[in-house]
């Protein structure tokens, strides 16, 4: 069975620095993705980034980064110039491809931003 | 908005009752899966459906069900509740191919 592991579970960071959010996974599928959700206070999940696991290159959405370590089997997301609106919840989750494209999820990082 | 619709929005009901949670996925959209969020936890999987047909089971109950109907909406069924059944529950769909679940609000059930 698949497992995602975030060992944060709350990150402070000041206002415009960078912070990153720890994601590892375990799978034995060759094929697979990560992804990164945020959810706020009002609860929704918001889609953040999208990291295949054959993609070759580091994904980037905006000022969201996913630092993408294969061999060590982690998906950290990084998040630079931090705004006061990037406080909220983090997911990190994973899809197995040759698993029913199952989705499961990691416990969470709540990121608090300080002005 | 995401394009994924869940009904009732809100739902507060009494120990040992029946309520049916609905969600409508994105147009063309074959995989639904549904999660359970307990406060301040995470998002527990609990089922995933592809065009109709059951593709995996999580952590839901025995008093759980659900069931992906010919228009791919979904239904997620939870009997006799206890105090405990009282989360966030979200449906997700997903097309097919390589690309993120779309996320509806979640309905928030309130058991009392």
């Amino acid at each position: 069975a698949q497992k995602i592991t975030q060992t944060q579970p709350g990150m402070f960071v000041q206002e415009k620095e960078a912070v990153t959010l720890d994601c590892t996974y375990d799978t034995s599928d060759p094929s697979y993705g990560l992804f990164w959700y945020k959810q706020p206070s009002s609860g929704e999940m918001i889609f953040l980034i999208y990291q295949g696991s054959y993609d070759q290159q580091n994904a980037t959405e905006g000022r969201y980064s996913l630092n993408f370590q294969k061999a060590r089997k982690s998906a950290n997301l990084v998040i630079s110039a931090s705004q006061l609106g990037d406080s909220a919840m983090y997911f990190c989750a994973m899809r197995e491809v040759y698993n029913n494209n199952d989705m499961r999820f990691g416990a969470g990082t709540r990121l608090t931003v300080k002005p | 908005d995401s394009g994924v619709t869940q009904t009732p929005k809100h739902l507060i009901t009494a120990t040992g009752q029946r309520v049916t949670l609905r969600c409508s996925p994105r147009s063309g959209d074959l995989s639904v899966y549904w999660y359970q969020q307990s406060l301040d936890q995470g998002l527990q999987f609990l089922i995933h459906y592809y065009n109709g047909e059951e593709r995996a089971k999580g952590n839901i109950l025995e008093r759980f069900s659900a069931q992906q109907f010919p228009d791919l909406h979904s239904e997620l069924n939870l009997s006799s509740l206890e105090l405990g059944d009282s989360a966030l529950y979200f449906c997700a769909s997903r097309p097919d191919r390589d690309t993120e679940a779309f996320f509806g609000q979640g309905t928030r059930l309130t058991v009392v």
